[in-house]
């Protein structure tokens, strides 16, 4: 299936730990997202990469990571989970210059205890 | 600051009843003006982009307006599968970065 797919699908940790979430896209977009939404439903965008390159650092902690290995990827590292961190994570993907939207996986619900 | 407000937060029709969404933006250098369609526990699915006041872009039920401050979603007669979360984004020119409003819950009872 062409998809953008990312794992895992739920993630509960502990405060303190180190998780990372993965994301592979088949649609062949060079452009690939990290975005976060919040309890109140609202989405924000975290990094961005076109073509492996970073194009887009949202103000995140820095204890978030992004790794692009290529441009069918993108992963998410967070460290030093703190409560805050809970929330859904999307990762998407799309062509960049092109009007055809994003692509979102169905994301990674992350929850810190 | 770029801002995307959308109204209202939520919307309960009955089934065949049509009405209208409301997404305001101040984006500078508006690229594109983005809806998209969520269902609990799944990704945004995109429906349409708007470029220009005075476009409009229609799928199924659903029609998108836009002009210079505002866009509309118009759902004509609607059906229970039609409920879910409809999100509209603004992109700015030459940042290539989405902003989002919070949505709009529309739950259609038959």
């Amino acid at each position: 299936d062409t998809a953008v797919s990312q794992t895992p699908k739920y993630l509960v940790t502990q405060m303190g730990n180190d998780k990372s979430i993965k994301c592979e896209q088949n649609l062949g977009h060079d452009t690939m997202y990290w975005y976060k939404q919040d309890s109140k439903k609202f989405l924000k965008i975290m990094f961005s990469y076109n073509n492996k390159e970073l194009i887009i650092n949202e103000t995140v902690p820095n204890r978030f990571s992004p790794k692009s290995p290529d441009k069918a990827h993108l992963n998410l590292h967070i460290n030093s989970l703190e409560l805050g961190d809970s929330a859904v994570y999307f990762c998407a993907s799309s062509h960049l210059e092109d009007s055809k939207g994003y692509t979102f996986g169905s994301g990674t619900r992350l929850t810190v205890v | 600051e770029d801002q995307v407000t959308q109204s209202p937060e939520a919307l309960r029709l009955q089934e065949g009843e049509s009405s209208s969404l409301n997404c305001s933006y101040t984006v500078s250098g508006l690229r594109g003006l983005f809806w998209y369609r969520q269902d609990p526990g799944k990704g945004p699915e995109f429906l349409f982009t708007l470029y220009s006041a005075g476009e409009e872009k229609e799928k199924e039920r659903l029609k998108a307006t836009l002009t210079k401050k505002e866009s509309f979603l118009h759902i004509t007669a609607p059906k229970p599968e039609d409920s879910a979360t409809y999100l509209c984004a603004g992109e700015s020119s030459g940042t290539y970065k989405y902003i989002f409003g919070t949505g709009t819950r529309l739950k259609v009872l038959a």
